[in-house]
């Protein structure tokens, strides 16, 4: 079952850091926190995960709270192309449960 | 990057009758598996876990009999739908990983789109 939980929707300004929250507080030490995004009618897209330490690569940013009970997705410039539904996914390689995800709607 | 590809992306079928979803990973070789399933403007549902060449590990309230998966190479696993009815419409997704640790992260298809009639 799904561990996290995320606000179901956000707004961002084109242009605009976004910044997508996601609690996961019964996160185990071995579990990773992963990022996917979903836009309508396709598969997921890896976005970037993280065990303790923040990461970053070319499309996002991920800050994990010192005791990994939350984390945050940022885009650092929005577009357009990245509205979508964001889902913060606890887990490893055994098991993948999405939670509701956040849909994230990025505005002109 | 790797790539897993899914076929057909869209079927439309007759109820009764049994359908067969594909999923392949294309420049990897996939160690496990992973069916999803998702209705409208809901969340990915986890169906099933398949190793290759063993049985695969269904989610609870998830009819094996219902949905055969088999895992028969390492790179293609198969959902077949059986006695489709109208309920079983939605939207199918598989995934794979190309090891087992728990740094690795998980490589989707781009989806089925299921109607039955």
């Amino acid at each position: 079952d799904a561990k996290t939980t995320q606000p179901p929707s956000m707004d961002c300004a084109e242009g605009r850091a976004a910044n997508l929250p996601c609690n996961h507080s019964t996160i185990s030490g071995n579990e990773y926190v992963y990022w996917y995004r979903q836009i309508h009618s396709q598969g997921p897209q890896y976005i970037i995960h993280g065990l303790k330490n923040n990461e970053t690569n070319e499309m996002a940013s991920l800050i994990i709270t010192e005791d990994r009970k939350s984390s945050t997705l940022i885009l650092p410039h929005a577009t357009l192309r990245d509205t979508a539904v964001y889902y913060c996914i606890v887990g490893n390689f055994n098991k993948f449960y999405f939670g509701s995800g956040t849909k994230l709607n990025v505005k002109p | 990057g790797a790539v897993v590809s899914q076929h057909p992306s869209r079927v439309i079928c007759k109820s009764g009758t049994s359908v067969k979803i594909e999923c392949r990973s294309l420049d990897f070789q996939a160690t496990t598996m992973f069916w999803y399933r998702q209705f409208p403007k809901q969340s990915l549902m986890l169906m099933a876990t398949s190793n290759e060449g063993s049985k695969a590990t269904y989610e609870q309230g998830v009819e094996k009999d219902k949905f055969l998966i088999n895992h028969a190479s390492l790179t293609l696993s198969t959902l077949t739908v059986t006695s489709a009815h109208p309920e079983d419409s939605s939207f199918y997704i598989c995934s794979a990983s190309r090891f087992s640790g728990a740094n690795e992260k998980l490589f989707f298809g781009s989806g089925t789109q299921l109607s039955v009639l």
